[in-house]
């Protein structure tokens, strides 16, 4: 399997611009995270997804950001507007059924946006 | 609430000594264990876990992890540290019951020098 590919890898965009996000998380995995990784706040969690249910979206910093799983294999995490302090590296990771006993989360390579 | 601490920032050793990575975890009940590795600019790598049996667990490129019930840790380790080591280790945490959320450390910060 090729892993969780995210694109783009890289985003620079103005402020006030909206940005998509992109993942495709593992076949056959049925969670799905969303994370946001800076100096100051470290490891955050956004959202997580089961079944492409949005379960968790404690996470999301405030009502500009929004994401979807239209299915299985791809989600969205969308800023709209963007702001300079939504700079930061976002990951997508998915992990399978519990009932398979892996437990751990495979991780994107993530995608390192800067908002000017 | 669950928490996961890594006490240090950072960690120097010299390559060939051995290298120990600390973790502690507040976790209600039993709890599943993992340390993650970042390497610069690319996601978290998984590395091992503690679900349940043996305390000291074996992962990726020698690395192990011993997990003590009593003092609630789980210090990553490995005999004989290579350069190719430096990097920023992740320890997570959650509960074992139905599905729960990781919680992560902030992150530890490898450095093996020559």
């Amino acid at each position: 399997d090729a892993g969780v590919i995210q694109s783009p890898r890289h985003e620079v965009t103005e402020m006030g611009q909206e940005v998509t996000l992109r993942c495709k998380p593992i076949s056959g995995h049925d969670y799905l995270f969303w994370y946001r990784q800076t100096m100051m706040r470290g490891l955050e969690l956004l959202i997580y997804f089961n079944n492409n249910v949005p379960i968790d979206d404690s996470g999301m910093p405030e009502d500009r950001f929004s994401a979807k799983m239209p299915n299985a294999s791809f989600s969205t995490l969308k800023i709209q507007p963007s702001e300079p302090r939504d700079s930061a590296v976002y990951f997508c990771a998915s992990s399978p059924p519990p009932g398979q006993g892996a437990y751990e989360q495979y991780f994107g390579p993530g995608t390192r946006l800067t908002v000017t | 609430a669950q928490s996961v601490a890594q006490p240090e920032d950072q960690v120097n050793v010299a390559e060939g000594n051995p290298l120990t990575v600390k973790c502690t975890y507040s976790v209600s009940g039993n709890p599943y264990l993992f340390w993650y590795v970042q390497y610069p600019n690319r996601g978290l790598q998984f590395l091992l876990k503690y679900i349940t049996g043996d305390n000291l667990v074996k992962g990726s490129y020698g690395f192990e992890a011993e997990f003590n019930k009593s003092q609630t840790s789980f210090h990553l380790k490995k005999p004989s540290a290579l350069v190719s080591d430096s990097a920023l280790y992740f320890c997570a945490a959650r509960r074992n019951t139905g599905f729960q959320k990781l919680v992560f450390g902030t992150g530890t910060r490898l450095l093996v020098s020559p």
